[in-house]
């Protein structure tokens, strides 16, 4: 099973809104109606963005918001903020010999 | 307040053996699932597998199948990752995260804090 693909990196201005995309196939993305989003700072575990595919949990702000279309999720951030620069990753079930499948991950930089 | 803390810090050499642990509070332990996820320097986060501390039922990614082992201690509320041969490769940083499944769907959340092993001779 390959990771799902989301590019390297995105960056934006203070105040833009960017979206980042993962890419999977009809076995995972495709099949199942909900990926998962994670934010990672360095050196910090990782946190849970948004679930079932555009649900956030408490304390997450509104700027966050997913979808998906296809084979491809994606996460969009907008009123982008200094904090927000952080590794993304993506995650989808796969069914039950994968079960779940990270994305590539996707640095994001506020310019 | 659901909280997952995780084992201290290990270096250990090639060929060595290791069990690395991740206690919970906060909720029912034996109502949800556990994974661990690999991150190795530098790199992307890989999930390795997880397990049903109710039953024990344990799922491995196809990739770390017959390389590590699952298990939990519900007198514990603690869940555990080993390897009976470490490898070089083995160096990462591991976290745990409780897995909360819905119809399609599963999301992990919160994450422990993480786990560094650095294997090297």
């Amino acid at each position: 099973q390959s990771a799902l693909t989301q590019p390297a990196s995105v960056s934006g201005s203070p105040g833009q809104s960017i979206t980042i995309s993962c890419t999977g196939t009809s076995s995972d993305v495709g099949s199942y109606n909900f990926v998962s989003w994670y934010q990672q700072h360095p050196g910090k575990a990782p946190r849970l963005m948004i679930y079932e595919g555009s649900k956030r949990p408490s304390g997450v702000s509104n700027r966050f918001s997913g979808s998906k279309s296809g084979n491809t999720a994606s996460l969009t951030i907008s009123g982008l903020q200094a904090e927000d620069e952080a590794d993304y990753y993506c995650c989808s079930f796969a069914g039950s010999s994968t079960y779940y499948v990270f994305g590539t991950g996707t640095k994001v930089t506020v310019l | 307040e659901v909280q997952l803390v995780q084992s201290g810090a290990e270096v250990k050499k090639p060929g060595e053996s290791l069990k690395i642990s991740c206690q919970v509070s906060g909720y029912r332990f034996t109502s949800y699932w556990i994974g661990w996820v690999r991150q190795m320097p530098g790199k992307g986060l890989e999930w390795m597998g997880i397990i049903y501390p109710g039953d024990s039922d344990t799922r491995y990614s196809p990739s770390f199948q017959g390389q590590v082992t699952i298990s939990a201690d519900k007198s514990i509320s603690t869940a555990y990752l080993q390897w009976s041969s470490l490898k070089a490769s083995d160096t990462a940083m591991y976290y745990c995260a409780r897995l909360k499944v819905g119809d399609d769907s599963g999301w992990f959340d919160p994450w422990g804090q993480g786990t560094l092993v650095t294997v090297s001779s």
